[in-house]
C-alpha cells in the first residue's frame, strides 16, 4: 500500500515550458486535491476533484489545468510556466469531503 | 475566507516537556480540523482529526482540543521527544478546503 504518490519530485522548467505532475493514489478514495507550498504562505489549494471526471478550482488556480480521467490519478499541468509558479506541489486525497486527507511526498518545481 | 493563526511560530524545550501548540481561526463553521507533521523537505502527515461534534481527540501521547465556537484548537504533546522535532499545521476544513496556517517549528533538545 503505497498511498499517495507524486512524479517527478523534482523538476527545472524555463519560462513558458510546459509540464504535467501525475499523482496516484492506491486507497480508492474519491476526493483528490493539489495544493501548493511557498514559504510565507502557507498551503495553498489549487484544484480538487470529488470524483472520477470531475474537478473544481481551488483558491490559486490561474495557470494551472487538472484532469481526473481515471479514480486514482490526478493530473497538475502548466501549459506555459511562470517563475511565480516556482513552488513546492502537494497532492492529497480522501474517501469523502471531511475524511481525512492523507498527503504525497510533494514535487519540487522551479521556473528560471 | 478562512484565516489561521498559528502561536508560536517556533519552540524549543529540552526532552521530556510536554509541548502546547495554539491554533486560532476566523470562520468557526468548520466540518472538521486537521493537525499534520511536516518534517524538512517532506510532505505532511496526518496526526488527528476532530470532527466538529468532538471536543477532543487523543492519540497515544497527542491530545487535541477543538472549541469551535471561539475558534481554537490546541494540540498537546506528552513528554517530547528529539524525534517529535517538526512543525506542526492545524488545517481547518470548511468549503471543500483545508486552509493551512503557518506552522509551529517545534525543536526538542536532547
Amino acid at each position: 500500500n503505497a498511498g499517495v504518490t507524486q512524479t517527478p519530485k523534482f523538476r527545472v522548467l524555463k519560462t513558458g515550458q510546459s509540464m504535467t505532475l501525475l499523482c496516484a493514489q492506491d486507497m480508492n478514495h474519491e476526493y483528490m486535491y493539489w495544493y501548493r507550498q511557498d514559504p510565507g504562505m502557507g498551503l495553498r489549494l489549487i484544484h480538487y476533484s470529488v470524483g472520477e471526471g470531475t474537478t473544481a478550482k481551488g483558491e490559486v488556480p490561474d495557470g494551472y489545468n487538472v484532469s481526473r480521467l481515471k479514480k486514482q490519478n490526478f493530473l497538475l499541468g502548466l501549459e506555459s510556466a511562470a517563475p511565480s509558479q516556482t513552488s513546492v506541489y502537494f497532492c492529497a486525497s480522501s474517501q469523502g469531503a471531511e475524511g481525512t486527507q492523507y498527503f504525497g511526498p510533494g514535487t519540487r518545481l522551479t521556473v528560471l | 475566507k478562512q484565516e489561521v493563526t498559528q502561536i508560536p511560530a517556533a519552540l524549543s524545550v529540552p526532552e521530556g516537556e510536554n509541548l502546547v501548540l495554539n491554533c486560532s481561526f476566523t470562520d468557526s463553521a468548520i466540518y472538521n480540523l486537521q493537525w499534520f507533521r511536516q518534517d524538512p523537505g517532506k510532505g505532511l502527515t496526518s496526526l488527528l482529526l476532530i470532527q466538529s461534534s468532538q471536543r477532543e481527540q487523543t492519540s497515544g501521547r497527542l491530545n487535541a482540543s477543538l472549541d469551535k465556537s471561539s475558534g481554537r484548537s490546541t494540540l498537546y504533546i506528552a513528554a517530547s521527544q528529539p524525534g517529535d522535532s517538526a512543525t506542526y499545521l492545524c488545517a481547518p476544513f470548511n468549503d471543500y478546503k483545508l486552509s493551512f496556517g503557518a506552522g509551529t517549528t517545534v525543536t526538542v533538545r536532547a
